[in-house]
């Protein structure tokens, strides 16, 4: 399967904890997005990264949250100290060049956190 | 602030009708409108994508139509089937340096047998 792979796929924390999500891109796709989607609502972009750089982390709230995009290894979405507000499904998306529209998307990690 | 905005929430269609989902944005820069469809518990899927030098796309069953005068763009499903029934979000994103995707709410389309 060349698709974006996401993991896991359903995550629970408790109030208070941390959260990593995994992403790892279509082969030969060097660009990353992450969207979050809150019930009833579209997508929201949250940041964007390229191999060891953030380009755009402006839908990133401010506290709590980090990314990150490493040469080796998947992109991870870090969520510190999680609240229920927190609670979404998780979305990345992966690109193959600066220059391409196109992202295919994963299949999204559902955090719950109760 | 709402940059684009998708219309109607919910759609109801009998088999081999046409649903239509309209879109619309705010922002001029905006050179590329993808629709995804979405299906539950799955990640969204890029369906069919226009950009603003044509009015009207087609793949397979699924048109957009574009109105760059208008700021409109709208998704057409041809001969719509059961397996259609899906969320389906359009969205708009600007070239350059970053392509990141502003969408709209979704629409909820069923397609009864």
């Amino acid at each position: 399967n060349a698709g974006v792979m996401q993991n896991p796929r359903h995550l629970v924390r408790r109030r208070g904890q941390e959260a990593r999500l995994r992403c790892s891109p279509m082969k030969g796709h060097s660009h990353v997005y992450w969207y979050r989607q809150l019930p009833e609502e579209g997508l929201k972009f949250m940041v964007y990264l390229q191999k060891e750089n953030i380009i755009d982390e402006s839908g990133m709230p401010k506290e709590r949250f980090s990314a990150e995009f490493p040469k080796e290894g998947p992109s991870i979405l870090r969520i510190q100290q999680v609240v229920r507000g927190d609670s979404a499904a998780y979305f990345c998306a992966s690109s193959k060049s600066q220059a391409t529209y196109e992202q295919y998307f994963g299949p999204g990690t559902r955090l719950t956190v109760t | 602030q709402q940059q684009v905005k998708q219309s109607p929430q919910s759609l109801i269609v009998q088999k081999g009708g046409i649903p239509i989902i309209n879109c619309a944005y705010e922002n001029t820069a905006f050179d590329y409108f993808p629709w995804y469809q979405q299906f539950p518990g799955k990640g969204p899927a890029l369906l069919i994508a226009i950009r603003p030098d044509v009015s009207e796309k087609k793949e397979g069953r699924f048109t957009i139509s574009f109105n760059k005068s208008a700021k409109q763009f709208s998704l057409h499903i041809m001969d719509s089937q059961p397996g259609d029934s899906a969320t389906y979000f359009c969205a708009a994103s600007r070239g350059g340096s970053n392509y990141k995707l502003t969408f709209g709410k979704g629409t909820l389309l069923t397609v009864n047998p």
